[in-house]
């Protein structure tokens, strides 16, 4: 079993749309959860941080974790085409180590 | 200037040639990585400095050999690489080790 799952996509949605993009992981030292933004041919960038179980909202972004059910969700509402970008979630803990998944990559349509 | 920076942007290399990869970063954090990104992969840590001290190695292969001169400098030494190794190569920066990280915009590697 991969340490973090995150479905690939692509994922495909119109403008406007709730999106929800999904990681899973199996290591519970995990305790700081990040979700980064990567545009095509750019680095990474930090979109929300957030370390406890329960929702973190930042605008149309809402980030979500379940430390019980090791599951962490970023979901976007009101979706625009400037949000097709890939998006990849990020964990880390006490135990030295930091995790990445594959990524999801995510169209918006208009 | 701001953030984390990368120079080249682009670079094509025979297996054969000998070329470095520059990474500079004004946040004034402590520790800086470098990472493998290959298409449809999780970002793959190379090595991660720490106050100027190598922290981890995973297991990269001698034809990649990093300098971190000072803390807000990092450098890819790169030689006889396969193709194989083109890919995306990040720089990132963090306060401390394994906090959240910054991304600079990467190095676009091909090797013929």
């Amino acid at each position: 079993q991969k340490e973090v799952e995150q479905d690939p996509g692509p994922l495909s949605v119109p403008e406007g749309a709730i999106v929800s993009l999904n990681c899973t992981y199996s290591n519970s030292a995990f305790q700081y959860f990040m979700w980064y933004r990567q545009y095509s041919r750019k680095g990474p960038e930090l979109l929300m941080y957030t370390y406890s179980s329960g929702n973190k909202e930042d605008g149309r972004f809402t980030a979500q974790v379940d430390k019980s059910s090791k599951y962490i969700s970023l979901f976007i509402r009101d979706s625009q085409p400037s949000d097709s970008a890939t998006y990849l979630c990020a964990l880390t803990g006490n135990n030295n180590d930091m995790r990445f998944g594959a990524g999801t990559r995510l169209t918006v349509k208009p | 200037e701001t953030g984390v920076t990368q120079t080249p942007r682009h670079l094509v290399m025979g297996m054969t040639n000998k070329k470095s990869l520059k990474c500079e970063q004004h946040l004034g954090h402590n520790a800086m990585y470098w990472y493998k990104q290959s298409a449809k992969k999780p970002l793959e840590l190379m090595f991660v400095y720490s106050l100027e001290e190598r922290v981890e190695n995973n297991s990269v292969p001698s034809r990649f050999s990093p300098e971190c001169p000072n803390s807000s400098h990092l450098f890819l030494h790169l030689h006889t690489l396969q193709p194989e190794d083109s890919a995306l190569y990040l720089c990132a920066s963090s306060p401390t080790e394994y906090t959240t990280q910054y991304f600079g915009p990467g190095t676009r590697l091909t090797v013929l």
